[in-house]
């Protein structure tokens, strides 16, 4: 099975809080886990990813934490600003990019 | 380095037409991935080119095609037109490095609306 699914669907924050986006996959043949980053008119872009092999990868605000026994991913976004609302997706791959369905993220200044 | 570039940005069209679109990649990416971005079903895969030959595909039906040039750039196409192919189309090129999904750079895409 190659389906990817992301939670929650929207998601509304204070600036300064803690966004937490959660995703599962189902087919243990992925082996890059990225999360992409989407404004308004744009296309896709590269945030953060891991391979299976780690746990945990961080990078400035943004952190993934991974669990490869439950088969479950998410991004922590520390400090949340309004400049960060946004559509964020992950991804899953093997050979091409699965992706879930999407949160909005709404960061209230 | 420039980006991808996706040709037209806006294109509107009516059912039974056939559409056109480029991406042109960034200097030096050798593959190129299509994807059809929708609300309903988000995002999905429509077919990988590397070095002039599909590499992988999704599951969309023949009216979808692509194609892509010796200097990377790539055309896809699709037929007969349908009121769901409305849909924001996203190219998205990676290095040569293995040429594989990880490090790929999208589009701004091209919006087609089918009337």
């Amino acid at each position: 099975q190659q389906q990817v699914k992301q939670s929650p669907q929207s998601l509304i924050v204070q600036k300064g809080g803690i966004s937490i986006i959660n995703c599962a996959y189902e087919n243990t043949a992925f082996d890059y886990f990225p999360w992409y980053q989407q404004f308004p008119g744009k296309g896709p872009a590269l945030l953060i990813a891991i391979r299976p092999d780690v746990s945990e990868k961080k990078e400035g605000r943004f952190t993934i934490s991974f669990n490869k026994s439950a088969k479950q991913f998410s991004l922590h976004i520390m400090d949340s600003q309004p400049g960060d609302s946004a559509t964020y997706f992950c991804a899953a791959a093997q050979r091409q990019l699965t992706f879930g369905s999407g949160t909005q993220l709404t960061v209230l200044p | 380095k420039a980006g991808v570039t996706q040709t037209p940005r806006y294109l509107i069209k009516t059912r039974g037409q056939q559409v056109t679109l480029s991406c042109s990649p960034i200097s030096g990416h050798r593959s190129v991935s299509w994807y059809q971005q929708t609300p309903g079903q988000g995002l999905q895969f429509l077919f990988e080119y590397f070095s002039e030959t599909q590499r992988n595909k999704g599951n969309f039906p023949g009216r979808f095609s692509g194609r892509q040039f010796s200097n990377s750039r790539s055309e896809m196409n699709v037929s007969t037109l349908e009121l769901g192919d409305s849909a924001l189309y996203l190219c998205a090129s990676s290095p040569p490095t293995g040429g594989g999904p990880d490090t790929q750079y999208f589009g701004p895409g091209t919006r087609l609306t089918v009337l």
